[in-house]
């Protein structure tokens, strides 16, 4: 299996409610990936997961809350966003880290719209 | 900083070469990325070049670096109207430890 699938594809949601993005991969990789992007924009880095803990948080707004339940799953946990943060959201894996292992393999992305 | 410079939009007719350029400025950067994405679509990893490699060759595809001026580019051969998509370059490693992505390079091919 060398995919990332995300769920759900796409995702409508108003300012008061609660959501999450789901994100899986079967490769054995050990970092994960979120990454926020706005139309005709390049991806912007939110999250890293490396080894199931959290190693970078790009100063990303508390409304935005990651989980790494384990090696294969990530989450991204949406509260009270605003509709500025619709966008599609990418999550992405990677063996590791470092060196030629940082080859980093992505999910189709959610399309989040706030209402 | 950490731009990383592409065009915004090549066209070429089908059949032709197609030639992206990418201009980084992290000269410690150990690995450059080429993605392309589809609309509305993930991004897919295309190839990728060691910062101490000149060329690389991958079927359609050819990866040239020059570190001097920091400048990488794409050449994809005998364009299809299939490769109609953003590209998009990332340098990795160096001062970040971060995948920089460039601006993006929509590349429309005509048939």
């Amino acid at each position: 299996d060398t995919e990332v699938t995300q769920t759900p594809k796409h995702l409508v949601m108003g300012m008061t409610n609660k959501k999450s993005l789901k994100c899986e991969q079967h490769m054995g990789h050990r970092a994960m990936y979120w990454y926020k992007q706005k139309a005709k924009k390049p991806p912007e880095l939110m999250f890293v997961y490396s080894y199931e803990k959290l190693s970078i948080n790009e100063s990303v707004p508390s409304r935005f809350s990651p989980e790494c339940p384990n090696s294969s799953l990530l989450n991204l946990h949406l509260h009270a966003l605003q509709p500025e943060d619709s966008a599609l959201y990418l999550c992405a894996s990677s063996q590791d880290r470092q060196g030629t292992y940082n080859e980093q393999f992505f999910g189709p992305g959610t399309r989040l719209t706030v209402l | 900083g950490e731009d990383v410079e592409q065009s915004l939009f090549l066209s070429v007719r089908e059949g032709d070469s197609s030639v992206i350029n990418c201009t980084y400025t992290d000269s410690s950067s150990t690995y450059l990325y080429w993605y392309k994405q589809e609309p509305g679509a993930g991004l897919q990893l295309l190839t990728y070049i060691f910062s101490n490699m000149d060329m690389k060759q991958d079927q359609r595809l050819t990866v040239l670096l020059n570190k001097k001026d920091k400048h990488l580019s794409l050449r994809i051969a005998d364009t299809q109207t299939g490769d109609s998509a953003i590209y998009f370059c990332a340098e990795y490693g160096g001062a970040t430890n971060k995948l920089i992505f460039g601006t993006g390079t929509l590349l429309a091919v005509q048939p």
